[in-house]
């Protein structure tokens, strides 16, 4: 099973701040990398796949980037909808595996 | 716009199985991949398995001894079935779409979720 490690597992930003979360996979997986965001209570939703591409309807401030085993996700300016938990998955080969999450909270 | 219901017990006994359905409304099930994912109370996703519209289907070897997945495309439906249970089977159960790696390449991703539905395994 191909492993994924986000870092950090958590982060507390101010509404503004500039946010990155990575994500690092134990063997290449070329760009086969979807970003989620989840909200309490909610499943989780698209933001990125092919490590770069932004779904349709994301926020611009929401980008991606990374090839083979480390791959990254910026939040150019925190808003307060933004407050939620996000996570990494491989789509290279099954079993699909996700990060553990990265939970970003209010400062 | 597509969107899918997942139905079930919210209580099932230790040793027995659980059954659920993911109905899809709005679009057809054909043509796609049709996953379960599970995710612990306060933890993270667990990808569990899938079928693609025709009947292949991928396990997680962690759960492949005990898990069957099947579909009815005359009810646009989708089922799982995981046998015996314990306290680490509790969890939200989803179902979810995607397109396949042929279809969309690197860029394949659980795209619609259903809500989740709440399993929990106790006497």
């Amino acid at each position: 099973d191909i492993q994924m490690t986000q870092s950090p597992s958590s982060l507390s930003a101010s509404v503004g701040d500039r946010v990155t979360i990575t994500c690092r996979a134990s063997q290449s997986i070329s760009t086969y990398l979807t970003w989620y965001q989840q909200k309490p209570g909610k499943a989780p939703k698209v933001l990125i796949c092919g490590a770069s591409s932004l779904q349709s309807g994301v926020p611009s401030r929401f980008s991606g980037s990374g090839s083979g085993t480390d791959f990254t996700l910026i939040i150019s300016s925190l808003q307060p909808e933004d407050f939620a938990t996000y996570y990494c998955q491989q789509g290279y080969s099954v079993p699909r595996t996700f990060g553990q999450g990265t939970k970003v909270e209010i400062k | 716009q597509v969107q899918l219901q997942e139905s079930g017990p919210g209580l099932v006994r230790p040793s027995e199985t659980l059954s659920l359905t993911c109905t899809v409304f709005g679009g057809s099930i054909s043509n796609y991949y049709w996953s379960w994912i599970r995710q612990p109370p306060g933890k993270g996703l667990e990808w569990v398995g899938y079928i693609y519209y025709s009947g292949g289907t991928n396990y997680n070897p962690s759960l492949k001894s005990r898990l069957t997945i099947s579909v009815d495309t005359s009810k646009n439906q989708f089922s799982l079935k995981l046998r015996s249970l314990t306290a680490a089977d509790t969890a939200v159960y989803y179902c979810a779409r995607h397109p396949g790696v042929a279809v969309a390449g690197d860029r394949e991703a659980f795209d619609i979720w259903g809500q989740g539905t709440m399993v929990t395994v106790s006497s």
